[in-house]
This record gives C-alpha cells, structure tokens and sequence, in this order.
C-alpha cells in the first residue's frame, strides 16, 4: 500500500518569506512524486515531478522541492511568497515501475498575507 | 491550445439514477484518468485508460466504469447513484505513459450532486 500525509491543513506565511509544505511518503520500491496547485473552483495544475536524478526538483512559478530518501519526504518550497500563491496544493505518489494508481495526500491551504 | 474539457459542469442526479460524465482530452495527448475529489479532500484515482484499455483502476465499486474512444475522449458512468457519490469528478490527460510522462493536464471538473 501506499500512502502520502501532508501534516498542515494550513500554512500561513507573509509576503516575501520563504514558504515550505510538507509531504512525507509511503511507497514500495522508487516513487514518481508531484505537487500540483488547485486555485478556487478550478483543476488541479502541475507544478513539478521527481522520478530519478538531482534531488532538488524545479517547477512552475518558481517552486521547487526537495526529495528526502532517508525521510521519505519532498516538500514543497518557494524562496520568496507572492500573495497570488494562495491556493490548494496537493502532493501525490505512485510507485515507479508499477501500474499508474496514483495516492494524492489531503492538500495544505496555502494563504500568503500582504 | 485547448486544454482538457469536461462537461457537464454541474449535475444534480436524483440516489438510485446512472450519470454518464464526459472527457476531451488535450489534443495530442492518449491517455485519460478520471479522479473522485470530495469537498476537503484530495483526488482519488478511479481509472486510467490508454490507447482505449484501462491501465489502471483504483479503489472504486463496480458501479464505476469507463471507457475511451478512438478520438481519445473519455466517459465515466456511474450507476446507482448514492448520496456519497456527490464530489467533483475530474478527467486528466498526460501525452504517453510508455514514455514516462505521467503529469497529468487537469480539466475543470464536473460537480456531481446527488440527492
């Protein structure tokens, strides 16, 4: 079985600080990791993925994510917040090499004050 | 580009009913998956298809089923409609899993309200 947490509901950071969102993982074998951002009444969008290589992940709209082997973590960071990053984001995995069942975790509100 | 549609946007269905959704995938892209999003929770997998074959099914009754056709466009079909069905149902293409590329292109969504 697999399985994803993101540990906050919530993460409130002002404008301009570094943002963090954690994701921790559960997985048999290598996992296929992703962040993907929801805003109101919409779908889900990509940010960034981890298969294999450096584990420092760039994405979309100046996020990264870093994978953590040993803590089996790949939380999501932004070096500088803009309000517009306030959304819905969602971590997801699925075992590489397996057949595509992917487990997303529940999302953390991002909400970046002015 | 276009991205992934969906329609409807919105459907109330009545418990015991059948509900046909409906998916376009970017064009371009082979392969669909439709995913369950109940309010305050994250998607959950129902069914990839590619080239037309489910790839991938999770966790869902049988009153869940799919198919793709050879346009690449998607139904799901839910049959016997109960109250916990009510969620937003997104469709999500990505261009080729044989070629590793799994980011998935989310379309809007269709919230699906049963009574």
């Amino acid at each position: 079985a697999q399985s994803v947490a993101q540990p906050e509901d919530q993460v409130n950071v002002a404008e301009g600080n570094p943002l963090t969102v954690k994701c921790t993982y559960s997985v048999s074998g290598n996992p296929y990791l992703f962040w993907y951002v929801q805003y109101p009444n919409r779908g889900l969008q990509f940010l960034l993925k981890y298969i294999t290589g450096d584990n420092l992940v760039k994405g979309s709209y100046g996020f990264e994510a870093e994978f953590n082997k040993s803590q089996t973590s790949f939380h999501l960071k932004k070096p500088s917040a803009l309000v517009s990053d306030s959304a819905l984001y969602f971590c997801a995995v699925w075992r590489l090499g397996g057949s595509y069942i992917p487990t997303f975790g529940r999302g953390t509100s991002l909400i970046v004050h002015p | 580009d276009a991205g992934v549609t969906q329609s409807p946007t919105h459907l109330i269905k009545t418990r015991g009913q059948h509900v046909t959704l409906r998916c376009s995938p970017i064009s371009g892209h082979k392969s669909v998956s439709w995913y369950q999003q109940v309010l305050g929770q994250g998607p959950q997998f129902i069914f990839q298809y590619y080239e037309k074959e489910e790839r991938g099914r999770g966790n869902f009754p049988d009153r869940f089923s799919a198919r793709q056709f050879p346009n690449y466009s998607s139904e799901l079909n839910v049959n016997a409609l109960l109250l916990g069905d009510s969620a937003l149902y997104l469709c999500a293409s990505s261009p080729s899993p044989a070629q590793g590329s799994y980011e998935q292109y989310f379309g809007p969504g269709t919230r699906l309200t049963v009574t």
